[in-house]
């Protein structure tokens, strides 16, 4: 089945503890972004990654890197969250850029105490 | 800067019935795609329709179809036959054609009930 698989489903941290939300995507997609879901905003990009090796910042990139090592896989890394990171992160992924339809993970409910 | 409205944050249906969510965009580009994503409670952002801008013809899904008016920058979503299924966040959402960063913009969001 094609999927957007993120992990974990639900996190709960503390400030400054280093965390990683992984995503993975078995359909050979180049594109690959995250999104963060807040109250009231919608949905806001993070980090976008056009293939391997190639990311680059989103709308709001502040206190998040990214890798993209292998095709499949682009892990959301946050060195040392704040309690305003608590939030609903979603991956998504995309055979290109803008020409075709992302698909969305289950997304990751994290809150930062 | 490319924006979404989403004017309607709440709507209310009765089952059966035929319900329209409004979004409006604001953009200067001419090639460029729009979406309707549900979330339902369950979180998951699930595609509901495309259309194209450059196609006049407006996108149809079997109980989804859209009113697309280019000039007047509208993409409204009509929900035909509403079922307690349909309850959910819609988000409408923009995407620029020849963009290099391929984020999607996205309104805040209507939230739509469905009464028995």
């Amino acid at each position: 089945e094609a999927q957007v698989t993120q992990n974990p489903r639900y996190l709960i941290t503390v400030t400054g503890k280093k965390l990683t939300v992984t995503c993975s995507q078995n359909m050979n997609h180049e594109y690959m972004s995250w999104y963060r879901q807040d109250p009231g905003l919608g949905l806001r990009q993070i980090y976008y990654s056009m293939n391997v090796e190639v990311t680059d910042k989103g709308d709001v990139p502040e206190g998040y890197k990214v890798s993209r090592k292998e095709k499949r896989n682009f892990p959301l890394i946050l060195e040392s969250p704040s309690p305003n990171q608590t939030s609903l992160y979603f991956c998504a992924s995309s055979p290109g850029v803008s020409q075709n339809i992302q698909y969305f993970g289950a997304g990751t409910r994290l809150s930062v105490l | 800067a490319q924006t979404v409205t989403q004017s309607q944050p709440e709507m209310s249906v009765q089952e059966a019935e035929t319900v329209t969510l409004s979004c409006t965009y604001d953009t200067s580009e001419s090639d460029y795609y729009l979406f309707w994503y549900k979330q339902p409670p369950s979180r998951q952002m699930i595609l509901v329709i495309r259309q194209e801008a450059y196609k006049q013809q407006n996108a149809t899904e079997n109980r989804f179809s859209v009113n697309f008016q280019k000039a007047a920058k509208s993409f409204s979503l009509k929900i035909s036959d509403s079922q307690l299924g349909d309850a959910a966040m819609y988000f409408c959402a923009y995407i620029w054609y020849g963009g290099s960063q391929g984020n999607l913009i996205f309104g805040k969001g209507t939230k739509l009930s469905v009464k028995p």
